[in-house]
Order: structure tokens, then C-alpha cells, then sequence
């Protein structure tokens, strides 16, 4: 069964540290990989999307890799905000698989 | 910026009823899809479209139905709902698709938090 796996499911760090956030997947037939942030009772916001093609991309103080010989993805925050307080969520494009989530929490 | 609209923010209805839930997107994507979110249990697809009139099960349709009409608009439907139906429902849509997958870049609206008594 293909999945997606997030690693942590929570973490909770101090204010302005940078983190990394994971997601692995089983089938390396990647097409794209998107994250998203999903405040509470909310709907789900896109922070980024990697095209199969591409390595990484970069939006502000965020950066997401993919390395499909590995089946994984990082996402890269740097300089943590209280704002950052969310749940994020990677899905693999290829059958629409979403990852768990790792739900974030900021420490001012 | 594409804008995916759910008609509902929240809906509270009784066991038995119809119910319908609706979604608009104003950026003529072609596929369109409606998920459940539990605690848990996180996103499950529940059905697709990819054109007017089509329609693909997801992993859990048992309960539920679609309606594509037109391309902006898919329609989720719950015949008799069911309180193990109360759940935040989500919409999205995306452009492309090509053999073998899914290849555009999802967007999602607020999501419509149904709670069945």
C-alpha cells in the first residue's frame, strides 16, 4: 500500500529556532509533493509545491526539498514565529495521498 | 488567485436527512474532490471529479454521492445522513491531469464542519 508518513506527529519549540519537518513515502513514482498549513477548523492553506522535476523551493522564511531516489521531503522553517502554530501536512500528487501531519506548536 | 468557495461554514442537521453540501471554484480547473478530515484519521478522499459530469469513488464514498454539473461547481450529497457523518468536510480542486496521476497543484476551501444529532 503506498503511504505518506510524517515524523513528528507534534513538536513544540521555542521561538526563533529553525526545524525541520519530514515526510517519507513509499512509492518513489513521485509527480509533484505539496505542503500545506492547516490552521484550527480550517481549511487547508499551500505553502509550497515541488514539481517531480525540481529539487527544492523557497518562499520566505520556508524552504521544501524532495529526493525521490530516498522517497523524502523536508520542509525547512527558519526563524520560528508564534504565527507558525499549525498543523502541516505534505501530499504526494501521484493518487492524492496525504501525509498524517505534523502539528506545530510555537513557544513564544 | 484561485478561490475555492464552500457554500457552508457550518451546517448542523438530524439523522435522516438530505443533505447538501456545495463547492465553487472560480479557475476552470478541471478536477475537483471532496475529502473528510477526522481526529486521527486525517484526510480521506470521499470522491473526484476530473470533468463535468465524472465522477471517481475515493477511498470511503459508502454514504455519499456527487454532482458535477457544470465545471466551477461539485456537489457532495448525503442521502439519509448519519451522525457517524458529522465530521469537517473539505473541497479542492486543481488543473491538469495526465496519465498515470494527478499532476496540478491542489487548492482548498474553508472546509464545511457538518454535525449530524
Amino acid at each position: 500500500k503506498q503511504e505518506v508518513t510524517q515524523i513528528p506527529a507534534a513538536l513544540s519549540v521555542p521561538e526563533g529556532e529553525n526545524l525541520v519537518l519530514n515526510c517519507s513515502f513509499t512509492d518513489s513514482a513521485i509527480y509533484n509533493l505539496q505542503w500545506f498549513r492547516q490552521d484550527p477548523g480550517k481549511g487547508l492553506t499551500s505553502l509550497l509545491l515541488i514539481q517531480s522535476s525540481q529539487r527544492e523551493q523557497t518562499s520566505g522564511r520556508l524552504n521544501a526539498s524532495l529526493d525521490k531516489s530516498s522517497g523524502r521531503s523536508t520542509l525547512y522553517i527558519a526563524a520560528s514565529q508564534p504565527g507558525d502554530s499549525a498543523t502541516y501536512l505534505c501530499v504526494r500528487a501521484s493518487k492524492i495521498i496525504f501525509g498524517s501531519g505534523t502539528r506545530l506548536s510555537i513557544r513564544p | 488567485d484561485v478561490k475555492v468557495t464552500q457554500s457552508s461554514r457550518y451546517l448542523v442537521k438530524r439523522t435522516g436527512e438530505k443533505v447538501f453540501l456545495e463547492c465553487v471554484q472560480d479557475m476552470d480547473h478541471e478536477n475537483m474532490f471532496w475529502y473528510r478530515q477526522d481526529p486521527g484519521l486525517g484526510l480521506r478522499l470521499i470522491y473526484f471529479s476530473y470533468d463535468v459530469k465524472m465522477k471517481e469513488k475515493g477511498d470511503i464514498p459508502e454514504g455519499y454521492s456527487v454532482s458535477r454539473e457544470k465545471k466551477e461547481r461539485f456537489s457532495l450529497i448525503l442521502e439519509s445522513a448519519s451522525t457517524n457523518q458529522t465530521s469537517m468536510y473539505l473541497c479542492a480542486s486543481s488543473p491538469g491531469w495526465s496519465s498515470g496521476g494527478f499532476t496540478g497543484e491542489l487548492f482548498f476551501g474553508e472546509g464545511s464542519r457538518l454535525t449530524v444529532l
